[in-house]
């Protein structure tokens, strides 16, 4: 099946730094979304972006299908942006998604 | 919306006991997913329903492990019996059509003791 890489495993930075998380892929892929897991363990949708580029706030994706790598910015971080992020993604367009292992990320004031 | 719903929020029981947790998914979706997520594994597709129908149980770690989708609106994960090694975070998701994201709600966390 599909593997997905996911890439720092640990991050830690200073509150008002830049980031960048990445997500390597084995296969094409229908579907790729970015997920925030909070510290209360809640998986939140940051993107749903299997192409292309979004933004949504201090958060970005761009994601290189052809070259099977996407990548999450989070600029001027937060202590609140704390958590582990997770790449997942669906190479049979059925809605199975495959979840990296995530990077897990400490905001210090 | 109310997004996707799970209960219990918290669970624990001894080992040997049956457990049930539900779920109700988004209005409308008709793909329905149950995940499991441990420290060792992270998080893994236990089952997928598309249209009330079973799909993909290739996930479901044993035979104790049963899932049902009796209608659009709900769906059910039964241990019997529950086991320690149970123990985990067991999240449901929907989504609508094709092309569309997957929704996660908030999980069942289940200690077995």
């Amino acid at each position: 099946g599909i593997q997905v890489e996911q890439s720092p495993p640990d991050l830690i930075l200073q509150e008002g730094a830049n980031s960048t998380l990445r997500c390597n892929f084995s296969d094409s892929v229908n579907n790729l979304q970015w997920f925030h897991q909070n510290p209360w363990g809640q998986l939140i949708n940051l993107f749903y972006i299997p192409s292309g580029t979004k933004q949504n706030g201090r958060l970005s994706a761009t994601t290189v299908a052809t070259e099977r790598y996407s990548l999450l910015y989070i600029s001027s971080s937060q202590t609140t942006d704390s958590g582990v992020y997770f790449c997942a993604v669906d190479s049979s367009n059925t809605g199975k998604l495959i979840f990296g292992q995530g990077t897990t990320l400490q905001v210090k004031p | 919306d109310a997004g996707v719903i799970q209960s219990p929020r918290h669970e624990v029981t001894e080992m040997g006991q049956e457990v049930t947790l539900r779920c109700k998914p988004i209005s409308g979706h008709n793909s329905l997913f149950w995940y499991r997520q441990t420290m060792m594994r992270g998080l893994e597709l236990l089952i997928y329903f598309n249209n009330n129908v079973p799909i993909d149980d290739s996930g479901m770690p044993e035979d104790r492990f049963s899932a049902k989708m009796p209608n659009a609106s709900f769906s059910t994960l039964k241990i019997q019996p529950s086991e320690p090694r149970d123990s985990a975070v067991y999240f449901c998701a929907s989504r609508g059509q094709n092309n569309s994201p997957l929704h996660f709600g908030n999980g069942t966390r289940l200690t077995v003791t």
